[in-house]
């Protein structure tokens, strides 16, 4: 059963970057089904979606956070990892990583864009 | 690409069924058939339960369904239960192998 966690530090500085890793288990990151992606949850609101990494080795980001944000595989470690660079108090949020996945139909497949399983979070919070 | 718009709270007596709107443009919901909806209960993580409009995964119930009309996907959950109480969020791809989620949507069971 593939299962995921998120790590990193809790509290990171303004204008510093943001690191995190997602540790897979259960299955190969490099699995051609699997796809990633990355969602946040800002204390009290909702979700937004980061960026998804897709099994080609190709990113997709939100137009809103693109310029700083890289997502990469290290797939000899089973890794996801995530960097938000210059970070501000409104990237405090709890970060999640989930499988992207998708549809397979008589041949045909949908684009990733459903998330499951998730990790259980792990919160950042950017503070002086 | 602007957050999906979910009415922010809903409720409903056990028993009952309640829906929860979704609207987005024709740039994500109405492009195209991939809406997927999460339940999250507080302090845990979301919970996937629908795909691509109207479909559910294994291990959900079928109290839980699914529909598109235009800009605007719903979820409906039947003979509702006091374990149902969460917060819904929705969430669409967006062309160019991006997806936009919603605002989130709390519902109350009385």
């Amino acid at each position: 059963q593939l299962q995921l966690q998120e790590s990193g530090p809790g509290l990171v500085k303004p204008s510093e970057t943001l690191s995190l890793t997602c540790s897979v288990s259960g299955d190969s990151i490099s699995s051609r089904t699997h796809h990633w992606g990355w969602i946040r949850q800002p204390p009290g609101k909702g979700l937004e979606w980061i960026g998804s990494i897709f099994h080609s080795g190709s990113t997709s980001y939100n137009p809103s956070l693109k310029s700083r944000v890289t997502i990469y595989v290290d797939t000899s470690k089973n890794l996801i990892s995530l960097k938000l660079s210059s970070v501000i108090a409104a990237d405090t949020a709890l970060y999640y990583c989930a499988r992207c996945g998708q549809t397979y139909y008589y041949g045909s497949q949908t684009p990733p864009n459903w998330f499951d399983p998730w990790g259980q979070g792990t919160l950042v919070i950017v503070s002086s | 690409q602007s957050a999906l718009t979910q009415p922010r709270s809903v409720s409903g007596s056990p028993g009952q069924s309640v829906t929860i709107s979704c609207t987005g443009t024709a740039s994500d919901v109405g492009g195209y058939n991939y809406v997927s909806w999460y339940q999250q209960h507080p302090g845990k993580a979301p919970k996937f339960m629908i795909y691509d409009v109207s479909k559910r995964p294994s291990g959900v119930p079928d109290r839980f369904s699914g529909s598109k009309s235009g800009n605007t996907a719903s979820l409906t959950i039947s003979g509702l239960q006091a374990e149902d109480e969460a917060d819904y969020y929705c969430c669409s791809y967006a062309g160019r192998y991006s997806v936009v989620f919603g605002g989130g949507t709390k519902l109350t069971v009385l």
